[in-house]
């Protein structure tokens, strides 16, 4: 499976634009990239999901570099209940019915206000 | 649409004793999926149901856990006995679609935080 790497943890303040880095320099032709987050004391829940074009909808953009190699997850303006832990994942839709989530450390970002 | 429900919402047993978790995933959803998450790490896949039948449960301790999923919806995930390293948050999370899809967002319960003594 191929592997992401990101940093583990992000400062933030509140109503900025905040940008979430993902490498995958395995990624192979056929693995979608998926964001996930989870905040504290929930279970994880979905953010967005790209190929290679970006990818934009009510929670997130997701910029997805020319060679697929990284990705960024941006938070337009962070709010106060966006500080949860962000996991990037490498998933293959023709996989096990659908491809498991193979969740990593993730990033935990925290929001000052 | 009601979300994925699992109880009990917490849990403390000791050392070699039995439990089992419960979920009912969102009604319609095909697949279900059990996870384990030590504190400070990323979930882990234990178990991938679809309907009733196993797709994956090559990371399930099988000599100490078992699941089921009666009639291909509720599930049901036992530890028999425990060990101290079985402390964590156990998730379910269920999806709608069967077989490959490029869209098969997981929904995920709030989990059942496991405390062994």
């Amino acid at each position: 499976d191929a592997k992401t790497t990101q940093p583990n943890s992000m400062e933030s303040n509140e109503e900025e634009p905040v940008h979430l880095p993902c490498n995958h320099s395995t990624i192979s032709g056929t693995d979608y990239i998926h964001w996930y987050r989870q905040l504290p004391s929930q279970g994880p829940e979905y953010v967005i999901h790209g190929l290679t074009s970006n990818v934009n909808n009510r929670m997130a953009s997701l910029a997805i570099a020319e060679d697929r190699k990284s990705s960024t997850l941006i938070l337009h303006r962070a709010t106060l209940r966006d500080a949860a832990v962000y996991y990037c994942i490498l998933r293959d839709p023709h996989y096990n019915q659908g491809g498991k989530l193979i969740f990593g450390q993730g990033t935990e970002l925290s929001v000052k206000p | 649409e009601a979300g994925v429900a699992q109880s009990p919402r917490y849990k403390i047993i000791e050392k070699r004793q039995s439990v089992a978790f419960w979920c009912n995933p969102i009604s319609g959803h095909a697949t279900l999926y059990w996870y384990q998450q030590i504190l400070g790490q990323g979930p882990k896949l234990l178990i991938q149901f679809q309907n009733n039948g196993v797709v994956d449960d090559s990371q399930l301790p099988k000599d100490r856990f078992s699941a089921e999923r009666l009639k291909g919806v509720d599930s049901t995930l036992k530890i028999q006995p425990a060990k101290l390293e079985d402390s964590a948050v156990y998730l379910c999370a269920s999806s709608r679609t069967s077989g490959s899809s490029v869209y098969n967002e997981q929904f995920f319960g709030p989990g059942t935080r496991l405390t062994v003594l």
